[in-house]
């Protein structure tokens, strides 16, 4: 089984500074990764993801993740945020190959950038 | 691509009716689509899994009779909430998986159901 850990459930910061949002992982086989963003009264929207290949991964709005295989780690950053990137960011974890494809969601971390 | 649309966004019915929510892929075929249970400011909870054709698989803890779901074609789930009570209030948001796509999961922009 999977499970996924976001230990901060809220990040306050000001607008243009640079942020992290962690996620750690635990899981006995290998895994596919996501983070997922949603906006208020809103479902999630697919921010970037990790299945394979470079480590390091690009949404096209500015957001970046490196998974790190030996931290068990899924660290979402972006160098300079925007009030709009204001909402909350799930990561999530699945087992690579499994049948049903299940997510495994974090329990989420509100990004609540000020001005 | 890849849009899954959700209906309805938003409804309010009282105790002890039946409400039943649509999950749409409205430009690819979902085989197995998903939905997902979400109490405020909590994550999302896998409620079952549910196949074309075939009966769906329910996450230990939910009531299969209590959250009917039917997946009669490729591009529509549904979730009939029945018997609904207060305490079944919540966000439910369906996911559609695209086979195609490299095992990602597309999301609906979710249902608030609110039982007075």
């Amino acid at each position: 089984a999977q499970s996924v850990t976001q230990l901060d459930s809220q990040v306050p910061v000001f607008e243009e500074a640079p942020v992290e949002l962690r996620c750690n992982y635990s899981s006995s086989v290998s895994v596919y990764l996501f983070w997922y963003v949603q906006y208020p009264n809103q479902g999630l929207q697919l921010l970037l993801k990790y299945l394979s290949g470079s480590t390091l991964v690009e949404s096209i709005n500015g957001f970046e993740a490196e998974f790190n295989k030996s931290q068990t780690s899924f660290h979402l950053r972006k160098p300079s945020v925007h009030i709009s990137d204001t909402a909350e960011y799930f990561c999530a974890v699945s087992a690579s190959g499994g049948a049903t494809n299940k997510l495994i969601f974090g329990t989420g971390t509100l990004l609540a950038v000020q001005p | 691509g890849a849009v899954v649309s959700q209906h309805p966004s938003w409804v309010i019915c009282k105790s002890g009716t039946s409400v039943k929510i649509e999950c749409r892929s409205l430009d690819f075929q979902a085989t197995t689509m998903f939905w997902y249970r979400q109490f405020p400011k909590q994550s999302l909870m896998l409620m079952a899994t549910s196949n074309e054709g075939s009966k769906a698989t329910y996450e230990q803890g939910v009531e299969k009779d209590k959250f009917l779901i039917n997946h009669a074609s490729l591009t529509l789930s549904t979730l009939t909430v029945t018997s609904a009570h207060p305490e079944d209030s919540s966000f439910y948001i369906c996911s559609a998986f695209l086979l195609a796509g490299l095992n990602i999961q597309y999301f609906g922009a979710g249902t608030r159901l609110s039982v007075l």
